[in-house]
């Protein structure tokens, strides 16, 4: 059974850009959740979809958005790149928000 | 918030070693799981639990809820044991979204 996959792996923009995250989920599974990890901050909570609805953000602005798909996959987006958006953007996914979470590989995303 | 802290920050290990893990929690959790952050960063599921005493092969774990820690064992150490381990627990009443993760064990074993 495949586990989350996210795309791209890596993703180079330049300030000011938008990016586009993308995740699918386990199969069956119907929350994700979308994590920054930035150097020295540690893993924090971003964004969490389900059943194609935002049920809850963390502290982030409003340039970060994202949405989930009728098959549950989902996107985040990023608009008016700033350098401190540099980090590792991991996707996780659920059965629903109790139980055990699966993390993807991770898209590093570097401005510049 | 709560607080994790995970115990020691840093371990440096010859092949073959036995390590223990620990995470501290400062308020009631429902929730806990530890993960393996391998050098590429994915997140590898490693223990689901939120109480009790689980094993699989050379990794063990304990959480003690009533007490707020739990340990996690590895014994045997290989090389492919490197990277960053961390905890993460969930809030009653919370579900994923509001994991908290602790500050990391990054652990080195040397061949």
């Amino acid at each position: 059974e495949a586990g989350v996959t996210q795309s791209p792996t890596h993703l180079i923009k330049t300030r000011g850009q938008q990016a586009t995250l993308r995740c699918s989920p386990i199969s069956g599974h119907t929350s994700v959740y979308w994590y920054q990890q930035a150097l020295g901050l540690g893993l924090q909570f971003l964004l969490w979809y389900d059943e194609g609805e935002e049920r809850n953000r963390g502290n982030f602005p409003p340039r970060f958005s994202g949405r989930q798909f009728p098959n549950y996959s989902s996107e985040l987006n990023v608009n008016a790149l700033e350098l401190e958006d540099s980090a590792l953007y991991l996707c996780a996914s659920s059965w629903d928000r109790s139980s055990e979470a699966f993390f993807g590989q991770g898209t590093r995303l570097t401005v510049v | 918030g709560i607080q994790v802290e995970q115990s020691p920050p840093d371990l440096i290990l010859q092949e073959g070693a036995n390590s223990t893990l620990r995470c501290n929690f400062s308020d009631s959790v429902n929730n806990l799981q530890w993960f393996h952050q391998n050098p590429w960063g994915q997140l590898i599921n490693l223990f689901y639990i939120p109480s009790g005493t689980k094993q699989n092969g050379r990794l063990s774990a304990t959480t003690v809820a009533t007490e707020r820690y739990s340990l996690l064992y590895i014994s045997s150490s290989q090389t492919t044991d490197s990277g960053v381990y961390f905890c993460a627990v969930g809030l009653p009443n919370f579900g994923n979204e509001k994991l908290t993760f602790g500050t990391g064990t990054r652990l080195t074993i040397i061949p």
